[in-house]
This record gives C-alpha cells, sequence and structure tokens, in this order.
C-alpha cells in the first residue's frame, strides 16, 4: 500500500526555521517525483514544486523560489520542506504528493500526505 | 503562468441529482507530447486532497463511476451523475502541462 506520512503539526515564531518531513512507504521512493502544495487557513491549492529522489532534480514555482528549500534522502524515503527564516504569511497546511511512476512519464498527484500544519505566530 | 478559473465557486446540489463543474485554462493544456495533463481532486472537509481524475477523463483506482471528466484544449468538466452524501466538499482543477503547476480556485459542491 502506498503511503506519504507526514512529520507533526508544528508551531514556531516569525524568524525561526523549520524543516518538515514527508515518507514514502510501499513503492520505490527513488523512481517517483514528490510534491508540496500549500493550503493557506480557508484557501485553495497552491504547488510549490516537486523533487526526483533519485538524483534530487528539483523544479520550483517561481512563488516560492528562495522562500523554501525542498529536498529528499533517499536512503530513508523521506522528502523535506524547509524554511530558514519564517514569517507569519507562512501559517498553512502543507501537503506532499506522489506522481505517478517516472517510466510512465505522467504528471498529476495520485497519492498524498496528511497534511502538515505550521503555525507561525509571534 | 496558466490561469485555472472554476464555475460555479459553490453548488449546492439536491441527493441523486447531478452536479457540474466547470474548468477553463487561460491557454492550451495539451503538452508537447500529445497528453493533457488535467486532473480533478477532491478534498472532503478536514481531509487531504485526494485524486479523482487524470489525463481529462481517467478515473484513478477506486473513483465510483458516478466521477467523470471530459474536455479538450482549454474547456473541461467535472460531473457526478448523482450526488452522495460523501461527495460534499471542494473540487479543484489542476493543470501540470506546463510550470509552474496550478490549481483551479475550487468549487464547493453542498447538499440543499
Amino acid at each position: 500500500e502506498v503511503q506519504l506520512v507526514q512529520s507533526g503539526a508544528e508551531v514556531k515564531k516569525p524568524g525561526e526555521s523549520l524543516k518538515i518531513s514527508c515518507k514514502g512507504s510501499g513503492y520505490s521512493f527513488t523512481s517517483y517525483w514528490i510534491g508540496w502544495v500549500r493550503q493557506m487557513p480557508g484557501k485553495g491549492l497552491e504547488w510549490m514544486g516537486i523533487i526526483y529522489p533519485g538524483d534530487s532534480d528539483t523544479r520550483y514555482s517561481p512563488s516560492f523560489q528562495g522562500q523554501v528549500t525542498i529536498s529528499a534522502d533517499k536512503s530513508i524515503s523521506t522528502a523535506y520542506l524547509q524554511w530558514s527564516s519564517l514569517k507569519a504569511s507562512d501559517t498553512a497546511m502543507y501537503y506532499c504528493a506522489r506522481l505517478p511512476d517516472i517510466a510512465v512519464a505522467d504528471y498529476y498527484f495520485d497519492y498524498w500526505g496528511q497534511g502538515t500544519l505550521v503555525t507561525v505566530s509571534s | 503562468d496558466i490561469v485555472m478559473t472554476q464555475t460555479p465557486l459553490s453548488s449546492p446540489v439536491t441527493l441523486g441529482q447531478p452536479a457540474s463543474i466547470s474548468c477553463r485554462s487561460s491557454q492550451s493544456l495539451v503538452h508537447s507530447d500529445g497528453n493533457t495533463y488535467l486532473s480533478w481532486l477532491q478534498q472532503r472537509p478536514g481531509q487531504p486532497p485526494r485524486l479523482l481524475i487524470y489525463k481529462i477523463s481517467n478515473r484513478f483506482s477506486g473513483v465510483p463511476d458516478r466521477f467523470s471528466g471530459s474536455g479538450a484544449g482549454t474547456d473541461f468538466t467535472l460531473k457526478i451523475s448523482r450526488v452522495e452524501a460523501e461527495d460534499v466538499g471542494v473540487y479543484y482543477c489542476m493543470q501540470a502541462t506546463q510550470f509552474p503547476w496550478t490549481f483551479g480556485q475550487g468549487t464547493k459542491v453542498e447538499i440543499k
């Protein structure tokens, strides 16, 4: 069974750093792109970027380039989303999601994590 | 960026009746490989999104056949043939033809 299990909710202060995680299981982690999606409170979905854990090839949305870093550690089947200096406007639910097998070369998110709620408040 | 526009933004529906959601893109979603990467997602209250339809009209594993997708180019539609109580939630279209990938603003389906 394919599963993406995300790290737990975080409460941080502005200016602090943070790294949240997404652990994949039930499939070959290195063969599937993983993406991150933001959902601010009461709002819609925003695509942040994707990473291919096999070689760490990464694509960012211009809206998030330079604001976050997406990475992966294929040895532990885990993708990450990190901030070096959080702002109150980073308060949101963050989802990781998987693309189909790279051999198929299809582009859509087939499996989703449960979400990590990040709250940034002084 | 490709802008995805959904209508309506809210859809009150009677149980057992059909529902239809439109998604229009600001430019063609036909990829250079000939595929159209338009998908539909459902987000039930308090839940993560769930894939319903990919590449315009392909139902994902486990999705009931009352959900169907259609369209081409810039105009796409999600139809629910007979709305059930478990279909309540927000529905999003998403394009993955061109970076950055973008979502529609969401359509809330609720029971009258």
